[in-house]
């Protein structure tokens, strides 16, 4: 059955440091997002991307972030110079055409940063 | 503001019938989903629905009333691998980027 993957399963960084989190939506998916969830709080959406562009972010997806479909598999996403409160599970999701309404989410990538 | 607002913790016996429900006040209604995530797990998709009414799949059921911005989810035969957070999540926009509740956390006892 087809999933979505995410790499690093883990990542730990500097204050201040870039990191970059990789995922891999389901190959003929063509509605990207990211969530990020802050251990024990619940799941909040940064941004959505479709037609190669971003459609949607919240007010948390400011200027210390942007994502990148750089091939026709890999979805990014950049986190400049990261901060402490940045400390979170990040979730790629994708859906299918025609099903936006169902959302695969992969087994996301734990930032910690020190 | 958006919220969306489910209670934080329910507990239920094993084989018991379980209803989560969940009200919400969003900027943007498309429907409303639901998701199961295990401990350090990722969200899993359960049900979405967009118009009124009851949609069934196996043991679970959700139920919308756009009229009252209120919805459930209704669990039945429950069993021990159930335990787990169930979220309420609101399809915002034309993108569908979910807007989420806090979550439920379910507790099954034996």
């Amino acid at each position: 059955e087809p999933e979505v993957t995410q790499t690093p399963s883990h990542q730990v960084t500097q204050m201040g440091q870039e990191v970059i989190l990789r995922c891999v939506p389901i190959s003929n998916h063509l509605y990207f997002y990211w969530y990020r969830q802050i251990l024990g709080q619940k799941v909040e959406f940064l941004v959505s991307f479709y037609n190669n562009e971003i459609s949607e972010k919240s007010e948390i997806f400011d200027d210390q972030f942007s994502v990148e479909r750089p091939d026709g598999s890999n979805f990014t996403l950049k986190i400049r110079s990261t901060k402490l409160e940045d400390s979170a599970m990040y979730f790629c999701a994708s859906s299918g055409p025609g099903r936006k309404n169902e959302q695969f989410f992969g087994p996301g990538t734990r930032l910690t940063v020190l | 503001g958006q919220s969306l607002e489910q209670p934080s913790e329910v507990t239920a016996v094993e084989g018991a019938i379980v209803q989560i429900n969940c009200t919400y006040q969003t900027s943007g209604f498309y429907g409303l989903s639901w998701y199961q995530q295990h401990d350090g797990g990722a969200p899993t998709f359960l049900s979405y629905n967009a118009l009124d009414g009851l949609e069934e799949t196996g043991r679970f059921s959700s139920f919308l009333s756009r009229s009252d911005s209120y919805g459930y989810l209704l669990l039945q035969e429950l069993q021990m691998k159930d335990s787990a957070s169930y979220f309420c999540a609101v399809a915002g926009g034309d993108n569908y980027q979910l807007i989420w509740g806090a979550g439920t956390k379910l507790i099954i006892k034996p």
